[in-house]
């Protein structure tokens, strides 16, 4: 029982270069999100999406893509990558939207933008 | 833009002392209120989610009350151990149309010393 994978741990980026971050679960979980995690900031949503072919915006949106192709993979790519984009990035995930349900973290991509 | 406040920012505790925090949200657009346990180098874990004006909710030592007319709830850890060290985090579940999110306050990080 995997619960959620993010791939990779670690990353080191040049500016302007893009990425794909990668986020699995394999709980059947309906929605997924992707938060990002600063010091003094706590975690600030980026993108979540309530299943499959639905994807909305969180708080902080600009300079990230979300795509939800199917119900066990929800992407996040950084599209031109900044140093204001240095941070660790949490997926998560939760049987339903209407549910009021836990969620399930992955263990974080520790992102450098240089 | 809704806020999500937790007090205080960080606490330090004797071993055995018992210790509370508090969530602040929004008392509008209510759904369910999380509270997460986060240790240092882990991915957060749900604690507790609760629903309902006077919701409480326990496991082991540590319980959660809720008021959603006011717009807080406590968390407190009875006799506290070493290994309750972490940051504790709440959210503030919220829904609109079809959708819900769940906005993350900045985390109270509690240290108990042995």
């Amino acid at each position: 029982n995997a619960g959620v994978t993010q791939t990779p741990k670690f990353q080191v980026l040049k500016t302007g270069q893009s990425m794909t971050l990668q986020c699995a679960q394999d709980m059947n979980h309906e929605y997924m999100s992707w938060y990002r995690q600063d010091p003094g900031m706590g975690l600030r949503l980026i993108h979540y999406s309530v299943g499959a072919g639905i994807t909305d915006q969180g708080e902080v949106p600009n300079g990230y893509n979300v795509s939800r192709s199917t119900t066990e993979d929800f992407p996040l790519r950084l599209l031109s990558a900044a140093p204001s984009q240095t941070s660790v990035y949490f997926c998560a995930s939760r049987p339903a939207p209407r549910r009021p349900s836990g969620y399930t973290f992955g263990s974080g991509t520790r992102l450098t933008v240089v | 833009i809704l806020n999500v406040e937790q007090s205080p920012q960080s606490l330090h505790v004797q071993e055995g002392d018992s210790t509370n925090f508090t969530c602040s949200f929004p008392s509008s657009n209510f759904y369910a209120l999380h509270w997460y346990r986060w240790e240092t180098a882990k991915s957060p874990e749900a604690l507790f989610v609760m629903t309902l004006n006077g919701d409480e909710k326990k496991k082991g030592r540590i319980s959660a009350t809720l008021n959603t007319k006011e717009g807080y709830s406590y968390l407190y850890i009875k006799g506290s151990q070493p290994e309750d060290s972490a940051t504790y985090l709440c959210a503030f579940h919220t829904f609109s149309g079809n959708t819900g999110k769940l906005i993350f306050g900045q985390g109270t990080t509690l240290q108990v010393k042995p």
